[in-house]
């Protein structure tokens, strides 16, 4: 099992540019959810999916679209990068909503 | 709003000593607390979870204590390693919300 996978790995966007984070995991995980780390904020939950078709609206969802197609995959759209949006991302993938399942990371810099 | 607060922002600690990471909360309808691990270009790993109908739970040499009644819950690591140094997130059910993170660096 490769777990949570994302790509890519790092990115530099500028600002106004869209771009889409990948996130894939092949543990039949029917929660999905993208968060994003800053310095000294911890972990904020963007948008998370129960299941394929359903997606909520997490902590911090302006300037992030998400769908989720099928049950292995849960991209990440931003709709027009901002210099706000430079952080870490993490796709996180859970059995029942609890024990989450972490994906490596995207770094993503907008200029 | 942050739900679960999360102390100290960083600590140091020498090997063989004890770590303490304490982490309040308020929204008392949460009914899972779990702690993360994170190492430097790595995503949070589950070390260790906590159900409210139990005070304490222990895995190896981590620990978690928690009190119910003061909303409150810490992560007690005995014998400290360098290889323990990271970085460690408390969290709360209902969509998992992440305290901010503790630094932890075990002195050799």
């Amino acid at each position: 099992n490769a777990g949570v996978t994302q790509t890519p790995k790092f990115q530099v966007l500028k600002t106004g540019q869209s771009m889409t984070l990948q996130c894939a995991q092949d543990m039949n995980h029917e929660y999905m959810s993208w968060y994003r780390q800053d310095p000294g904020m911890g972990l904020r939950l963007i948008h998370y999916s129960v299941g394929a078709g359903i997606t909520d609206q997490g902590e911090v969802p302006n300037g992030y679209n998400v769908s989720r197609s099928t049950t292995e995959d849960f991209p990440l759209r931003l709709l027009s990068a901002a210099p706000s949006q430079t952080s870490v991302y993490f796709c996180a993938s859970s059995r029942t909503g609890l024990e989450q399942y972490f994906g490596p990371g995207t770094r993503l810099t907008v200029t | 709003q942050q739900q679960v607060k999360q102390s100290p922002q960083s600590l140091i600690v020498q090997k063989g000593g004890i770590s303490i990471i304490n982490c309040a909360y308020e929204n008392t309808a949460f009914d899972y607390f779990p702690w993360y691990q994170q190492f430097p270009g790595k995503g949070p790993a589950l070390l260790i979870a906590i159900r409210p109908d139990v005070s304490e739970k222990k895995e190896g040499r981590f620990t978690i204590s928690f009190n119910k009644s003061a909303k409150q819950f810490s992560l007690h690591i005995m014998d400290s390693q360098p290889g323990d140094s990271a970085t460690y997130f408390c969290a709360a059910s209902d969509k998992i919300i992440f305290g901010k993170g503790t630094r932890l660096h075990i002195l050799p």
